[in-house]
């Protein structure tokens, strides 16, 4: 079984901060996914990172998977109240099939 | 195009009871997923299915059950509910299996 492993579980930091949340794995994973999920909805997918050591940016969000492919990063620059939601990730297996495991997730709050 | 659709939004069940839970995509997505996600948790995939006719077991199939009879529809059913099967149930759908997965907005099942 594939297990990934967010930290922190949660983060609560003022608007303006910057931020990290790590997902890591003693699994390789084909691909990965960062979602964000918002109180009563779904997730919505943010990213995808296929390549070790891969870096995508949007807006104030950077993605970095790791270069063995086993754990990624989520940075925050600047982090305002609009960005609180649960953050999820999700890895594709090497032998997974069309399966994703996800994370347990990481409760981001903004505070004006 | 309403993407993925999920009814009933919530619902009560007793123990032993049963019921349906409806999911319709209209992206004509081959791909397509029930997930579970219990208070402060990641996802859990129950049942997935990559095109009409074909389902096969996630990570915690036990106690339900799906069918795929057409590309659109993709109903997963509780036989016989059970408090442990209180959870917010989420059905996605992909192109394809590195795609992004678009999930509905939940149906939030109590079992008393």
């Amino acid at each position: 079984t594939q297990l990934l492993e967010q930290s922190p579980q949660f983060l609560s930091i003022q608007e303006g901060e910057n931020l990290t949340v790590y997902c890591n794995s003693s699994s390789v994973f084909s691909s990965l996914q960062w979602y964000r999920q918002e109180p009563g909805e779904g997730p919505v997918l943010l990213v995808t990172v296929v390549t070790g050591g891969e870096v995508k940016k949007l807006k104030r969000l950077t993605f970095q998977f790791g270069d063995a492919r086993k754990d990624s990063s989520l940075h925050i620059t600047a982090a305002q109240p609009g960005d609180t939601g649960l953050y999820l990730c999700a890895g594709e297996g090497e032998t997974s099939g069309s399966r994703l495991t996800f994370g347990e997730g990481t409760q981001l709050t903004v505070n004006p | 195009n309403a993407g993925v659709t999920q009814t009933p939004k919530f619902r009560i069940l007793k123990i032993g009871q049963s019921m349906t839970l409806q999911c319709t995509q209209d992206m004509n997505h081959n791909y397509m997923y029930w997930y579970r996600q219990d208070p402060g948790m990641g996802l859990k995939l129950i049942y997935y299915s990559v095109g009409a006719g074909i389902t096969d077991k996630g990570e915690v199939p036990n106690g339900y059950n799906v069918s795929r009879s057409t590309t659109e529809d993709f109903p997963l059913r509780l036989e016989l509910a059970a408090p442990s099967q209180t959870s917010v149930y989420f059905c996605a759908s992909s192109r394809d299996r590195v795609f992004t997965q678009y999930f509905g907005p939940g149906t939030r099942l109590t079992v008393l």
